[in-house]
């Protein structure tokens, strides 16, 4: 089955305490995100990645952490988490093959800094 | 820039009653559009694209949206509400940004059936 996997789905942290989500995909998939969603303001993109070793700033990379050593693995790291990263985030893949670029979508990993 | 404008973030219709979801785009050139759908504690999932092959474009579980270049719009429909199609609703947009395909959300409407 076609599918993207994150890992923790909860996660309750205190602020300063690294913690790495894992996120992967089995479709082969090139391009990969990162979003974090917040009452209001919709998905926000936190970065993303073109290929492997391949990685850019989306629109609110800071605090945030990612790497893309293995084509299917692409996960967020938060160095030092603080209560406004407390969210809803998803990762999500998709490929240019085909052109249409639809994203496929992980369940979300709920996120609460304390 | 790219944008999407979502109007209204909620919205109430009765069961069997014709769903309305609008949807505002600003590119400068014919992007790529989608309707995502989000079920309570679920991630998003694809309703519907276009991608210039027809402006009407039909989905899944009955909705279609038509592109509407001169207005800028791509709002959703569906002839006849129920109760399972209450969920979130995300609009967005797709246009290459220096070879990636930088995709951007609205905002949401909540969309609520009432029985």
């Amino acid at each position: 089955e076609a599918q993207v996997t994150q890992n923790p789905r909860y996660l309750i942290t205190v602020t300063g305490k690294k913690l790495t989500v894992t996120c992967s995909q089995n479709m082969n998939h090139e391009y990969m995100s990162w979003y974090r969603q917040d009452p209001g303001l919709g998905l926000r993109q936190i970065y993303y990645s073109m290929n492997v070793e391949v990685t850019d700033k989306g629109d609110v990379p800071e605090g945030y952490k990612v790497s893309r050593k293995e084509k299917r693995n692409f996960p967020l790291i938060l160095e030092s988490p603080s209560p406004n990263q407390t969210s809803l985030y998803f990762c999500a893949s998709s490929s240019p093959a085909g052109s249409t670029y639809e994203q496929y979508f992980g369940p979300g990993t709920r996120l609460t800094v304390t | 820039a790219q944008s999407v404008t979502q109007l209204g973030s909620h919205v109430s219709v009765s069961e069997g009653a014709l769903v309305l979801l609008r949807c505002n785009y600003s590119s400068s050139v014919p992007p790529y559009l989608f309707w995502y759908v989000q079920y309570p504690n679920q991630g998003l999932q694809l309703l519907l694209k276009y991608t210039s092959a027809a402006t009407l474009v039909k989905g899944i579980n009955g909705f279609e949206a038509e592109f509407k270049k001169s207005e800028t719009s791509f709002h959703l429909t569906k002839p006849s509400a129920h109760m399972s199609d209450a969920a979130e609703y995300f609009c967005a947009v797709s246009k290459n940004s220096g070879g990636y395909q930088k995709v951007t959300f609205g905002t949401g409407t909540k969309l609520q059936v009432i029985p």
